[in-house]
């Protein structure tokens, strides 16, 4: 089974609106981690948000939130007032466990466009 | 935010030679990194996990005798395709993680492998 899925391949969304991006994980352990990352043209991997399994409030961070509904096992990603610049990929990544070694599982992206 | 570095960022090489890329923590310490591979338009795909002083952790499918890792120091960390063919040709990135006290990996910008 997949361990993170994310149901969007692409997205549309008008300048200074709103946008979600669905991420549904699947994992039997207590303590995991979820987190979502940019990653624009150029490659790089960038950290946007974190949310702890045993966090009770959503994650935010700036114009990005993190809708966490534990009990549907899934991890919304919220991005306020969508700019220009926000056109990338957005991939949903899972860690189980809260070791340094423990790996990462990525979902297959979203590729969010923002049409001015 | 922690600085994870590789080199090269592009590299064209002909069939049956030999590429090592490297991946460097700037500052920060990891005993512990991670070599991903991604095709265009892919997720990202754990290939290895690096352990310092021991070691990597591969996933399955992916070939140890092909690609090499090794872990010299808590900060360098080196994959080597060896006897490239066209086939290897993706995008390599690389990542770490700083400590028990914070959650998120850091990537390196990544580095384009060509294999002609």
């Amino acid at each position: 089974a997949q361990k993170i899925t994310q149901t969007q391949p692409g997205m549309f969304v008008q300048e200074k609106e709103a946008v979600t991006l669905d991420c549904t994980y699947d994992t039997s352990d207590q303590s995991y981690g979820l987190f979502w990352y940019k990653q624009p043209s150029s490659g790089e991997m960038i950290f946007l948000i974190y949310q702890g399994s045993y966090d009770e409030q959503n994650a935010t961070e700036g114009r990005y939130s993190l809708n966490f509904q534990k009990a549907r096992k899934s991890a919304n990603l919220v991005i306020s007032a969508s700019q220009l610049g926000d056109s990338a990929m957005y991939f949903c990544a899972m860690r189980e466990g809260l070791y340094n070694f423990n790996k990462f599982y990525f979902g297959s992206g979203t590729k969010l466009n923002v049409k001015p | 935010g922690a600085v994870v570095s590789q080199h090269p960022s592009r590299v064209i090489c002909k069939s049956g030679t030999s590429v090592k890329i490297e991946c460097r923590s700037l500052d920060f310490q990891a005993t512990t990194m991670f070599w991903y591979r991604q095709f265009p338009k892919q997720s990202l795909m754990l290939m290895a996990t690096s352990n310092e002083g021991s070691k990597a952790t591969y996933e399955q499918g992916v070939e140890k005798d092909k690609f090499l890792i090794n872990h010299a120091s808590l900060t360098l960390s080196t994959l080597t395709v060896t006897s490239a063919h066209p086939e290897d040709s993706s995008f390599y990135i690389c990542s770490a993680k700083p400590g028990q006290g914070v959650h998120e990996q850091y990537f390196g910008p990544g580095t384009r492998l060509t294999v002609t």
